[in-house]
């Protein structure tokens, strides 16, 4: 079982430099999202969509864009690196089978350094 | 608004300890409450849930209740093990979205 899966595991950017992302799930997950974990700051939602097509800001959003062509695939796109957006980056995919119980589940993370 | 907060660390202890991380939540409307762990070098992997008052996850020996008249989801367990060694996320999921705490991060030594 594939689950969640993210690549690149690592990345090094230049400043300036553009860069996408990539999260594929095949669980047929409508919910999927963005993290970034920062030291003493846990995961900070960047965006999530809620379906194909679908697509909304979370608590970070500046700096990056998204898109949801198809259910499996939510592609992260940091338009301009900076290195502030140096960080560890997760996505998560779950089922929306009503609001209260949803298991979500991560990727194993791309650790993102900008210099 | 929503927010999840969650005892600070690093949390170090013995083998066969008892083993509590504080966790309080606040929500606008009424959330589904979980537990998540993180090995090193792995994404974050649920380790349980509970979704309404007074409910109880448990998973590998852990625990959390979840309290309404507190808000609150500590985890606890009797008995750590080398093994549990990682960082503790708690959160809680309500309008879409999750909200997670900063992390535990605990330590077993033998």
């Amino acid at each position: 079982n594939a689950g969640v899966t993210q690549t690149p595991k690592f990345q090094v950017l230049k400043t300036g430099q553009s860069m996408t992302l990539q999260c594929a799930q095949d669980m047929n997950h409508e919910y999927m999202s963005w993290y970034r974990q920062d030291p003493g700051m846990g995961l900070r939602l960047i965006h999530y969509s809620v379906g194909a097509g679908i697509t909304d800001q979370g608590e970070v959003p500046n700096g990056y864009n998204v898109s949801r062509s198809t259910t499996e695939d939510f592609p992260l796109r940091l338009l301009s690196a900076a290195p502030s957006q140096t960080s560890v980056y997760f996505c998560a995919s779950s089922i929306r089978s009503g609001p209260r119980s949803p298991e979500a589940f991560f990727g194993q993370g791309t650790r993102l350094t900008v210099v | 608004g929503n927010s999840v907060t969650q005892m600070e660390g690093p949390v170090t202890l013995s083998e066969e300890a008892f083993l509590t991380i504080n966790c309080t939540y606040t929500a606008t409307g009424y959330p589904s409450l979980f537990w998540y762990v993180q090995y090193p070098g792995e994404g974050l992997q649920l380790l349980l849930k509970a979704t309404k008052a007074d409910d109880k996850g448990s998973n590998k020996g852990f625990e959390a209740t979840y309290r309404k008249e507190t808000t609150s989801f500590h985890l606890e367990k009797g008995s750590v093990q080398v093994s549990d060694s990682a960082v503790y996320f708690c959160a809680s999921y309500t309008g879409n979205q999750f909200y997670f705490g900063t992390g535990t991060s605990l330590t077993v030594i033998p």
